[in-house]
């Protein structure tokens, strides 16, 4: 019930396309959703995290949709350029209770010109 | 700010010898979290530390083991090591915890022989 399920694996995108990441969860009592951005070499970055009182949420080229019933939340990066070529990851966790962040199991994005 | 600091960045170990690895979170920031990235297992939760009380504890053996001090800066420490221990440890700060925003150092890299 803990865990986080992403697809695609992996996935090319031309350059200026959107790219969409998927998760889907399987525990309710989950309520802060975040998306980080790796670099090889690097630390995950958090790009943008949502709770479940909204249903989106943008920050500029990055918007997280979330679907509450479906327990699905999905991250779209607009205009995707090749600097946006890196591994995304999902992630979930609670306020209380048991905190720490549950994440998927990564998708690598690649933007090709 | 400064963001999280990792020492050190690379570690060589052979089996059977212990490693202490070290995290300094950003100013403020009483909550430290440590994870394992592996590209078998992806990122896991090892434990987390907050005002220097282990709050959460993941699925791992009692050779992996963790502090925290009064300046919130955080050590881990594994025994025993195994091959399979290799990995990418990663450290995360945030204000409140896991259902909050955390943002993750740069890793320490372990090869164990």
């Amino acid at each position: 019930q803990q865990q986080v399920k992403q697809s695609p694996q992996s996935l090319i995108v031309q350059k200026g396309g959107i790219s969409i990441i998927n998760c889907a969860y399987e525990n309710t009592a989950f309520d802060y959703f975040p998306w980080y951005q790796q670099f090889p070499g690097k630390g995950p970055a958090l790009l943008i995290a949502i709770r479940p009182d909204v249903s989106e949420k943008k920050e500029g080229r990055f918007t997280i949709s979330f679907n509450k019933s479906a327990k699905q939340f999905s991250l779209h990066i607009m205009d995707s350029q090749p600097g946006d070529s890196a591994t995304y990851f999902c992630a979930a966790s609670m306020k209380f209770g048991n905190e720490k962040l549950t994440f998927g199991t990564g998708t690598r994005l690649t933007i090709i010109p | 700010k400064a963001g999280v600091t990792q020492t050190p960045r690379y570690l060589i170990k052979t089996r059977g010898q212990q490693v202490t690895l070290s995290c300094s979170p950003i100013s403020g920031h009483r909550s430290v979290s440590w994870y394992q990235q592996t590209p078998g297992q992806g990122l896991q939760f090892l434990f987390e530390y907050f005002s220097e009380t282990q709050r959460n504890k993941g699925n791992f053996p009692g050779r992996f083991s963790g502090r925290q001090f009064s300046n919130s800066r955080s050590e881990m420490n594994v025994s025993t090591l195994e091959l399979g221990d290799s990995a990418l440890y990663l450290c995360a700060s945030s204000l409140r915890g896991a259902g909050y925003e955390q943002y993750f150092g740069p890793g320490t890299r372990l090869t164990v022989t």
